[in-house]
């Protein structure tokens, strides 16, 4: 079993819908991380979290440390929010990074 | 700022040759990483750097090299290409190991036949 699940694999969605995609994680943490990889291979980083709650523009990240999930949400989907978004978790432990596999999301116009 | 330069973008070696992967910050970064992603699979730490001349192995070390002998450059020696090694490779940066946001270079699409 991965350390870092995240779900779905894929998403297809209209624009304008509500996207959530989730990250579940089996290891102690101390942070999170929400990136995006875009169609041409770039990364990016979204949020840190190590708890509660962050919003950026139509972007929304959760976590729950106790249940040991995170969600991101995007608000007013675009298809310009087509991407891979991959959520990644630092152990306690350490400060290496193990990352999911990612959630390959395409808004359709 | 130009953040994290990572040169080549793309290269193709033959089994056996060798190649050093280029990866500069000047952001003033102390840690710094080399990921590789294979096709549809999670980023594996190759190697990292907590600093100038502190180097040490991630998860996947094997066929690789690095070496840090300043803050700002962090090259990737592969020796003797295998097809196995054919992967994207990112450099990263962050400020310190634990909570700080890292940022990416473009990545290096490598192929070795």
């Amino acid at each position: 079993k991965n350390e870092v699940e995240q779900s779905p694999q894929n998403l297809t969605a209209q624009e304008g819908e509500f996207i959530t995609i989730n990250c579940s994680y089996s290891v102690g943490i101390s942070a999170l991380h929400w990136l995006q990889q875009h169609p041409g291979g770039g990364i990016v980083s979204l949020f840190m979290l190590s708890s509660g709650k962050k919003k950026h523009g139509r972007l929304i990240a959760t976590i729950n440390i106790q249940e040991k999930h995170s969600s991101l949400h995007i608000t007013a989907s675009h298809p310009r929010d087509s991407a891979v978004y991959i959520c990644a978790v630092r152990m306690d432990s350490n400060y290496q990074l193990i990352w999911g596999a990612g959630t390959k999301l395409i808004i359709k116009p | 700022n130009a953040g994290v330069t990572q040169t080549p973008k793309f290269r193709i070696l033959k089994i056996g040759q060798s190649m050093t992967l280029q990866c500069a910050q000047d952001m003033n970064h102390n840690y710094m990483y080399w990921y590789r992603q294979d096709p549809g699979m999670g980023l594996k730490l190759i190697y990292y750097s907590v600093g100038a001349g502190i180097t040490d192995k991630g998860e996947v070390p094997n066929g690789y090299n690095v070496s840090r002998s300043t803050t700002e450059d962090f090259p990737l020696r592969l020796e003797l290409a295998a097809p196995s090694q054919t992967s994207v490779y990112f450099c990263a940066s962050s400020k310190s190991g634990r909570g700080e946001k890292l940022f990416f270079g473009s990545g290096t699409q490598l192929s070795v036949l």
